[in-house]
């Protein structure tokens, strides 16, 4: 099993809300990624959790705050986000926990909308 | 800092034809690139993963090479159908073993 989930598919929310996004994967992988990606770019790391434990955070708002709960899920929950923090949120996870050095899959995403 | 460039932007091409999409990095040191595919809305789909000590991997009609000292690679698609009409992207992993996507070629086969 090659496959990483992520849910919801979409997300619509207002700017004092409180949401979650949840990722899992059940291939054994030790590293975990958070990448958002807005309309025709790339996407662009936010976290990285290696064997549970957050090794990367790439200078994010604290509106973001990610948890791994153990090492088949990843979540990031989500607080007092701006319209700006709209886009297309995408998992990932890789072999080995040693985080870039190893193929990374990826989920299908989760389409934020915030209003 | 590493940057990642992919010429062209966009392409579109007959179906049945044969492609080369290019992929630049400015920081030698890595330990492998990654070729990605992403339609519109989707998340990304690994094609291609080559370590930086090989030359070259292949998958069905994609061939992909590197040239580490050079800074390049290519992904070759043979054949092309309009299925395989999708956003392409490479992504390096350094010495910061985080990947460095570039900005991704467009393509488009007609029909």
């Amino acid at each position: 099993d090659t496959e990483v989930t992520q849910t919801p598919k979409h997300l619509v929310m207002g700017m004092t809300n409180k949401k979650s996004l949840k990722c899992e994967q059940h291939m054994g992988h030790r590293a975990m990624y958070w990448y958002k990606q807005k309309a025709k770019k790339p996407p662009e790391l936010m976290f990285v959790y290696s064997y549970e434990k957050l090794s990367i955070n790439e200078s994010v708002p604290s509106r973001f705050s990610p948890e791994c709960p153990n090492s088949s899920l990843l979540n990031l929950h989500l607080h007092a986000l701006q319209p700006e923090d709209s886009a297309l949120y995408l998992c990932a996870s890789s072999a080995e926990g040693r985080p870039g050095y190893n193929e990374q899959f990826f989920g299908p995403g989760t389409r934020l909308t915030v209003l | 800092k590493q940057e990642v460039t992919q010429i062209p932007a966009a392409l579109s091409v007959p179906e049945g034809e044969n492609l080369v999409l290019n992929c630049s990095f400015t920081d030698s040191a890595i330990y492998n690139l990654q070729w990605f595919r992403q339609d519109p809305g989707k998340g990304l789909t690994s094609l291609l993963l080559i370590q930086s000590s090989q030359r070259e991997q292949t998958s069905g009609r994609l061939n992909a090479s590197l040239d580490k000292s050079s800074g390049r690679s290519t992904l070759y698609i043979a054949a092309s159908q309009p299925g395989d009409s999708a956003t392409y992207l490479c992504a390096v992993s350094g010495s910061a073993r985080q990947l460095t996507f570039g900005s991704g070629t467009q393509l488009t086969v007609l029909p």
